[in-house]
């Protein structure tokens, strides 16, 4: 079955640091969704990427969704200790409004 | 408006014992979802619905059953519980009406141990 796969699945940066986690869909996607969920919180709506090769930022958060439409990417800048939690990718499951959620990538940042 | 709730916020349950998850919406949408969230483990989609009266199973149905006679509610029941349905259980929903864009609102979760 379909697939969405994320690396990696966990990353441990200085405060300051940049951060990148990394989405794989088996199958071309239509849309992409990123999420993060704060350590004991639920997952709370971040973006949604659309179009091929689509950028957006949200201050110093960039989302990237691959020309093939298979593949995103998450970068923090500078990242800060309210950085701190799980980033998940999810690509729509087939069925209309179903999303595949990847596993995750826990960030953790030393001050 | 409240958003996602859900009740209990932790439940211990015993080898074989039933329960039932409670999960409400009070912003119109038409499509709900339960997942379950394992430790480590991203989400994944026991069953959905896209409006009332009308469910249908996601990835790990087995074990659970839903209902949906009111677009604000969607219980989620487990008969028969077992140790591997220890879990965290996230409901969600989300309001399509221009596909495909649709936000899911989470939530926030019930724990809930079998022992």
């Amino acid at each position: 079955g379909q697939q969405v796969m994320q690396i990696p699945q966990y990353q441990h940066v200085q405060e300051g640091e940049d951060f990148t986690t990394y989405c794989n869909s088996s199958t071309t996607l239509s849309n992409i969704q990123w999420y993060k969920q704060r350590p004991g919180g639920h997952p709370v709506f971040l973006i949604q990427l659309v179009k091929s090769g689509e950028v957006k930022k949200q201050k110093r958060l960039t989302f990237q969704f691959g020309e093939a439409k298979k593949n995103s990417s998450l970068h923090i800048t500078a990242t800060q200790t309210t950085d701190v939690g799980t980033y998940f990718c999810a690509g729509d499951g087939g069925s209309q409004g179903n999303l595949i959620f990847g596993k995750g990538t826990k960030l953790s940042v030393k001050p | 408006n409240a958003g996602v709730t859900q009740t209990p916020k932790f439940r211990i349950l015993k080898i074989g014992q039933s329960m039932t998850l409670q999960c409400a919406q009070d912003m119109n949408h038409n499509y709900m979802y339960w997942y379950r969230q394992d430790p480590g483990m991203g989400l994944k989609l026991i069953y959905y619905s896209v409006g009332a009266g009308i469910t249908d199973k996601g990835e790990v149905p087995n074990g659970y059953n839903v209902s949906r006679s009111t677009t604000e509610d969607f219980p989620l029941r487990l008969e028969l519980a077992a140790p591997s349905q220890t879990s965290v259980y996230f409901c969600a929903s989300s309001f399509i009406t221009i596909p495909p864009y649709n936000e899911q609102f989470f939530g926030p979760g019930t724990r809930l141990t079998v022992l």
